[in-house]
């Protein structure tokens, strides 16, 4: 299994619909996780941080299932604005501060 | 308040040429990292500074690639001689302190034709 691995889509989406991503990762020993979200010829900008089971900020929600070693990132009631690439990001050892990152999911919302 | 600054944010040379990239990361952040984006491999960490220390540099692809961080405010990154496969865009990141959240610069932009 790679250290990340991602579906890179795109996912093309109405705006107003829900969307979901998921992640997987392999290092079981991760203790902390994150969205990063990058927008086109961006940086990437942090999202979203998950430590526990879940984290819901506003219309995202990340979720996270230690057993299967998968994330998953939620955005409930798409805009125009969330278009973008999304970056699933796991630490690697015990620190926060290498991080490996997927390659990334694209999303574009649709009018 | 100023985010990661870096420059060039482009920058096109010729194979076998020296490249030098330059960030300033936010002020009173004590860790800063380099990574490289491509297409094919995603974002990449290359190298990472703690107090102005290299702490792990085992991402650096190879010997053409050095970076320092002389002081606080300053790194910079070095490929000599450059070749096209380096051709990717370059990110700066600095954090607060090890395991902070990282704020990436806006990159630079490297062709080597």
């Amino acid at each position: 299994r790679k250290e990340v691995e991602q579906d890179p889509g795109p996912f093309n989406v109405p705006e107003g619909a829900t969307v979901a991503f998921n992640c997987t990762y392999s290092n079981s020993a991760s203790q902390s996780f994150f969205w990063y979200r990058q927008d086109c010829r961006k940086e990437p900008k942090l999202l979203m941080s998950v430590y526990s089971s879940g984290n819901e900020d506003g219309r995202f929600t990340a979720q996270l299932n230690r057993a299967s070693q998968y994330i998953s990132l939620l955005i409930r009631d798409s805009k125009l604005s969330d278009s973008a690439t999304y970056l699933c990001v796991v630490p690697r050892g015990f620190g926060n501060e290498k991080l490996t990152f997927g390659t990334g999911t694209r999303l574009t919302i649709i009018p | 308040d100023a985010g990661v600054i870096q420059s060039p944010r482009h920058e096109v040379t010729e194979m076998g040429q020296e490249v030098t990239l330059r960030c300033k990361p936010i002020s009173g952040h004590n860790s800063l990292f380099w990574y490289r984006q491509t297409m094919m491999r995603g974002l990449e960490l290359l190298i990472y500074f703690n107090n102005n220390v290299p702490i792990d540099d085992s991402g650096m692809p190879e010997d053409r690639f050095s970076a320092k961080m002389p002081n606080a405010s300053f790194s910079t990154l070095k490929i000599q001689p450059s070749e096209p496969r380096d051709s990717a865009v370059y990110f700066c990141a600095s954090s607060f302190s090890k395991g902070e959240t990282q704020y990436f610069g806006p990159g630079t932009r490297l062709l080597v034709l």
